[in-house]
């Protein structure tokens, strides 16, 4: 089945303990990216990458770091998490096409809350 | 990219044809409208795109006005699974890839 997996689906921390959410695709996608959602902000893009080793900051990168070593996998990390990154983050993929063809699919999300 | 303006939200009897409007006035020649929703709280879900021709798929219809300023998503025959918040999105592809940025939908509570 076609998808878009991230782990853990739940967090719960403390300020300043680094963290690493996992994103995997098995689309064989080019272009991953991850969001964040809050209330009254809607969803906002926080990086994306375009391939392997090619990554760029999307509108609210501050305090978060990304890598794409492999093509399936597209971690978020946030080294020293504070309470403002407290929300729903979704990672999302699709693939690099022409004529509007590139729908994103979305992962099922991670809550996190930061203390 | 192009900004839109829907509804904050809507209403449908269970069984009746859903129209959700959508005005994006600026849009430009290369950009193609797109419509997601969102579940509750689950991942948006990709439900169909357009750039100037009306699309139909197995979920919904989109019709887009001539001057390309409107459209309206029409899901043909609304089930209370239809209830979520929907989105519309005007973007051109950068390299490739959408540029999605998401306003705040429309609500739509499906009733039985």
């Amino acid at each position: 089945e076609a998808q878009v997996t991230q782990n853990p689906r739940y967090l719960i921390t403390v300020t300043g303990k680094k963290l690493t959410v996992t994103c995997s695709q098995n689309m064989n996608h080019e272009y991953m990216s991850w969001y964040r959602q809050d209330p009254g902000l809607g969803l906002r893009q926080i990086y994306y990458s375009m391939n392997v080793e090619v990554t760029d900051k999307g509108d609210v990168p501050e305090g978060y770091k990304v890598s794409r070593k492999e093509k399936r996998n597209f971690p978020l990390i946030l080294e020293s998490p504070s309470p403002n990154q407290t929300s729903l983050y979704f990672c999302a993929s699709s693939i690099l096409g022409g004529r509007g063809r590139s729908e994103q699919y979305f992962g099922p999300g991670t809550r996190l809350t930061v203390t | 990219d192009a900004k839109t303006t829907q509804p904050t939200s809507m209403d449908c009897a269970e069984g009746r044809a859903a129209n959700l409007p959508c005005n994006h006035s600026t849009i430009s020649g290369n950009e193609y409208v797109y419509w997601y929703r969102q579940i509750h709280s689950q991942g948006p879900q990709y439900i169909i795109h357009g750039l100037k021709n009306n699309e139909t798929n197995e979920m919904a219809s989109l019709i887009i006005t001539e001057d390309r300023k409107s459209s309206t998503l029409i899901l043909p025959h609304a089930t209370l699974r239809d209830t979520a918040v929907y989105y519309c999105i005007v973007s051109g592809l950068i390299q490739g890839a959408q540029k999605l940025v998401f306003g705040q939908g429309t609500r739509l509570t499906i009733n039985p």
